[in-house]
């Protein structure tokens, strides 16, 4: 069974730091381009960032190229994304998901909670 | 920026009845698009991919079409547990989603 756990999310200052993990099991993570996706409290879904399986492509959203950076380490089947420069519009669900090979998000984890508020 | 539009915004519909959701993109994304549900406090799951392909374990009572602008999502007889919030999504050009459509019981 495929499982995602999210981690590391919380309440940051606005301009500080954190870094997310998602430790993935069931399905051949060293083979699997990987992605986050967040969602805003009662909004809809947003497009982060994705992962080469390799991580040696990276990708990310206008909204924040240049503060947010993924990374991967395939030694220990972690996904992860270092947020720095954090603002208030940030605040949102941050999903992990698989980026399958046909480009899609074929699973998602359960989501961690950031909260960017003084 | 590929903006997808859906509608409705509500559908109100009871079990057994036949749902129609729409998603219209900007500009044509081929048959680059998938549909998601969302229920309260859980993740997306993918039901739909490359416009009317179903995903592993998805029930035939959900169906896709379209290609270009035009997507429909077809629910052919609700079930309970079919309530909950659908999103589409293109993958042609970086990654967009639509602002949803929430199916609630009439």
């Amino acid at each position: 069974e495929v499982q995602l756990l999210g981690s590391g999310g919380g309440l940051v200052q606005p301009g500080g730091s954190l870094r997310l993990s998602c430790a993935a099991s069931g399905f051949t993570f060293s083979s699997s381009a990987m992605s986050w996706v967040r969602q805003a409290p009662g909004k809809g879904l947003e497009w982060v960032s994705a992962i080469s399986a390799s991580g040696d492509s990276t990708y990310y959203a206008d909204s924040v190229k240049g503060r947010f950076t993924i990374s991967r380490d395939n030694s220990k089947i972690t996904l992860y994304l270092q947020m720095n420069s954090l603002r208030a519009e940030d605040t949102a669900v941050y999903y992990c998901a698989i980026l399958g090979p046909g480009y899609y998000f074929d699973y998602w984890g359960q989501g961690t909670l950031v909260t960017v508020s003084s | 920026e590929i903006v997808l539009t859906q509608s409705p915004a509500t559908l109100s519909l009871s079990p057994g009845e036949r749902a129609t959701l729409s998603c219209r993109a900007s500009q044509s994304v081929s048959s680059y698009l998938a549909w998601y549900q969302q229920k309260p406090g859980q993740a997306p799951r993918l039901l739909i991919y490359d416009a009317s392909n179903r995903a592993t374990g998805i029930p035939a009572r959900f169906s896709g079409s379209g290609s270009g602008t035009d997507f429909t999502l077809t629910i052919s007889s609700l079930e309970p547990e079919d309530f909950a919030v659908y999103y589409c999504q293109q993958r042609s050009t970086w990654y967009t989603f639509g602002q949803g459509t929430k199916l609630e019981i009439k």
